[in-house]
């Protein structure tokens, strides 16, 4: 099982560019996670799918972010227009039952 | 109010000893999940150990041990014969609802252990 797979795994870009995050969930979960990691405000939930439908976004920051879930077996999440303060890890997490949560390596961003 | 508390910013510990790094948890639903996570320096969120709340004994995973409290809402993860490579970010996190996939954990600030030789 080759786990969460998150693209790119480094991301800088200047401030107004759009920027796509990727993930791959684990094959057979349902269930797939955006979470944003800063210094400041540590590890918060963006928005998450169950089988495809998202469910709770209310962790958006603003309408520059967006996300999708096409199938079950790939989720995008986008920023358009980055500022400088969207700088952070982005982790993308899925799971089965609710016992287990697996976690992507993380897309960190630089906007610049 | 938030629902995962972890007061220790930073925990300092020698190897070998055993480190006790706390958190305490807000809900009002009586089924719940109790999770910990490590994050080493290379950033990755590795899963240590579970806890549900209608489990009778604590969580345990090899040098890992959860101390479950429910009446004191509070789930500490024990760490057993620290090693260096123990030296990380820990954090605490709880899912509401009974084992249910389809819902978000919520996560605590986190504690930076330092293991020194």
């Amino acid at each position: 099982d080759a786990g969460v797979i998150q693209s790119p795994r480094h991301e800088v870009t200047e401030m107004g560019q759009e920027v796509t995050l990727r993930c791959k969930p684990i094959s057979g979960h349902n269930s797939l996670f955006w979470y944003r990691q800063t210094m400041m405000r540590g590890l918060e939930l963006l928005i998450y799918f169950n089988n495809n439908v998202p469910i709770d976004d209310s962790g958006m920051p603003e309408d520059r972010f967006s996300a999708k879930m096409p199938n079950a077996s790939f989720s995008t999440l986008k920023i358009q227009p980055s500022e400088p303060r969207d700088s952070a890890v982005y982790f993308c997490a899925s799971s089965q039952t609710g016992r287990g949560y697996t976690f992507g390596s993380g897309t960190r961003l630089t906007v610049v | 109010a938030q629902k995962i508390t972890q007061t220790q910013p930073g925990m300092f510990v020698q190897e070998k000893e055993a480190v006790t790094l706390d958190c305490t948890y807000d809900t009002s639903d009586p089924s719940y999940g109790l999770f910990w996570y490590k994050q080493p320096s290379s950033g990755e969120m590795i899963f240590l150990i579970y806890q549900g709340s209608y489990d009778q004994q604590n969580a345990t995973e090899g040098r890992y041990s959860l101390n479950f409290q429910k009446a004191r809402k509070s789930a500490n993860l024990v760490i057993s014969a620290s090693q260096l490579g123990d030296s990380a970010m820990y954090f605490c996190a709880m899912r509401e609802g009974f084992n249910q996939a389809g819902t978000a954990l919520i996560f605590g600030k986190g504690t930076t252990l330092s293991v020194s030789s």
